[in-house]
């Protein structure tokens, strides 16, 4: 079990340009969920996936905002025609998802820090 | 809806004193609730957590009891270390697909 992992670490964009951000999550499991942090602030929910499919989008994510997760193991996190106002720290996590006494845990990933200049 | 209140910080603190770090928590339902710490330039590390009334989470000799009663979930430790300077972060699992919804955060800095 190597933990969740996120890539880059870093990305640095000018403003109206795309990004993409991708999160291998724990082997196995299902659930995979994207949080946004911003400075001093704590993270807040974007979007989540069971398996493939994405069952629930925050109204947080815009319409330049889109994430997949093809097969059910890692996922994408795009961003197109980037804003300053999207600088953050994207998160990542996972669950096991499944019925039992840790299915609700979630274990988070090292983060994507954006700035958009 | 669903929310997490924590006290403000940053909180300071000589190392080998008590720590509490207060939160409470407004919900419907029965959530589970989470104290995650998160160390300069990293993601976040599950603490502790509890999933029901009266329960006590505990790890690294961090505790918190869930109060139902009070709605509370506070985090304490007997005797801090300068290893535990972090952010703190409260939080609950949401009714559902159970997001987690997140406090603001509180910074401890202990010093030697």
């Amino acid at each position: 079990d190597t933990g969740v992992s996120q890539n880059p670490r870093h990305k640095i964009t000018k403003r109206g340009q795309n990004v993409t951000f991708r999160c291998d999550p724990i082997s196995e499991h299902n659930r995979l969920y994207w949080y946004r942090q911003t400075l001093g602030q704590g993270p807040e929910f974007l979007t989540y996936f069971q398996n493939e499919a994405q069952l629930e989008k925050s109204r947080l994510l815009s319409d330049r905002f889109s994430a997949e997760r093809p097969k059910g193991s890692f996922s994408t996190l795009e961003i197109q025609r980037t804003e300053q106002g999207d600088s953050a720290m994207y998160l990542c996590a996972s669950s096991p998802g499944v019925a039992g006494g840790n299915q609700e845990t979630q274990y988070f990933g090292p983060g994507t820090r954006l700035l958009v200049l | 809806g669903n929310s997490v209140t924590q006290m403000e910080g940053p909180v300071t603190l000589s190392e080998e004193a008590f720590l509490t770090i207060n939160c409470t928590y407004t919900a419907t339902g029965y959530p589970s609730l989470f104290w995650y710490v998160q160390y300069p330039g990293e993601g976040l590390q599950l603490l502790l957590k509890a999933t029901k009334a009266d329960d006590k989470g505990s790890n690294k000799g961090f505790e918190a009891t869930y109060r139902k009663e009070t709605t509370s979930f506070h985090l304490e430790k007997g005797s801090v270390q300068v290893s535990d300077s972090a952010v703190y972060f409260c939080a609950l699992t949401d009714t559902g697909f159970q997001k987690l919804v997140f406090g603001t955060g509180t910074r401890l800095l202990v010093s030697p």
